[in-house]
């Protein structure tokens, strides 16, 4: 039930761009994307809601294939602030309110 | 300022005993929820609430307790059935459920000593 993300770590210099996936067994009704740095809450970065649609948030953006059941995050020119840990949340169809995470990617940028 | 307010931010239990975490929120948030994270890996969910007098279950919830007596509060209740309870615990809210963003607390290190 836990949603997979690949890769599980990504090492970059600054402003290169970096892909992270994330890919669920279930049919989905949103997809959110959250940031934590150590030791500190996740922040949240977007929610996709089920039509395919594509956010972005400053140079982070992200896209949802509902068919497919994947989400993937689009970091462009990253900046050193960029690192942390990312998750992707999942909500099941069905609105049950319940997010399920996957088990993050850390993203290490390197000046 | 609103916000959710976790308390302790380090928590040490002996053995056998029970421990309970505080998670306020002044956001007048109707969803609250409890996960836990262990190192390098995602948040698991422990509980969740999305009314008050109401929980339910999450992926983990064997050897915790809670209560949602107040729409402002859920504590969590480590009991001494959880026998690796070692992790950083979230609380975290949201206004309603689905397609809301989760607030979250600054968490709460338990340890076992």
């Amino acid at each position: 039930q836990q949603p997979v993300q690949s890769p599980q770590a990504v090492i970059l210099r600054e402003g290169e761009d970096a892909v992270i996936n994330c890919s669920s067994s279930k049919a989905l009704y949103s997809v959110h994307w959250y940031r934590q740095k150590h030791g500190e809450a996740p922040v949240f970065l977007m929610i996709l809601l089920k039509g395919g649609e594509q956010k972005g948030h400053e140079k982070i953006s992200a896209s949802f294939n509902e068919k497919k059941q994947q989400s993937s995050l689009y970091l462009t020119a990253s900046q050193l602030s960029y690192s942390g840990t990312y998750f992707c949340g999942t909500e099941p169809t069905g609105n049950t309110g319940k997010l399920i995470f996957g088990q993050g990617t850390t993203l290490q940028v390197k000046p | 300022d609103g916000g959710i307010t976790q308390s302790p931010k380090y928590l040490f239990r002996k053995e056998g005993q029970n421990v309970t975490l505080s998670c306020e929120q002044n956001l007048n948030h109707d969803a609250m929820y409890w996960y836990r994270q262990d190192p390098g890996q995602g948040l698991r969910l422990i509980y969740y609430s999305q009314i008050v007098n109401d929980f339910q279950k999450g992926d983990i919830a064997e050897g915790y307790s809670v209560s949602r007596e107040k729409k402002e509060s859920f504590p969590l209740t480590v009991t001494s059935a959880q026998k690796n309870p070692t992790a950083f615990y979230l609380c975290a809210s949201t206004p309603g459920t689905g397609r809301w963003k989760l607030f979250f607390g600054s968490g709460t290190q338990l340890s076992v000593l």
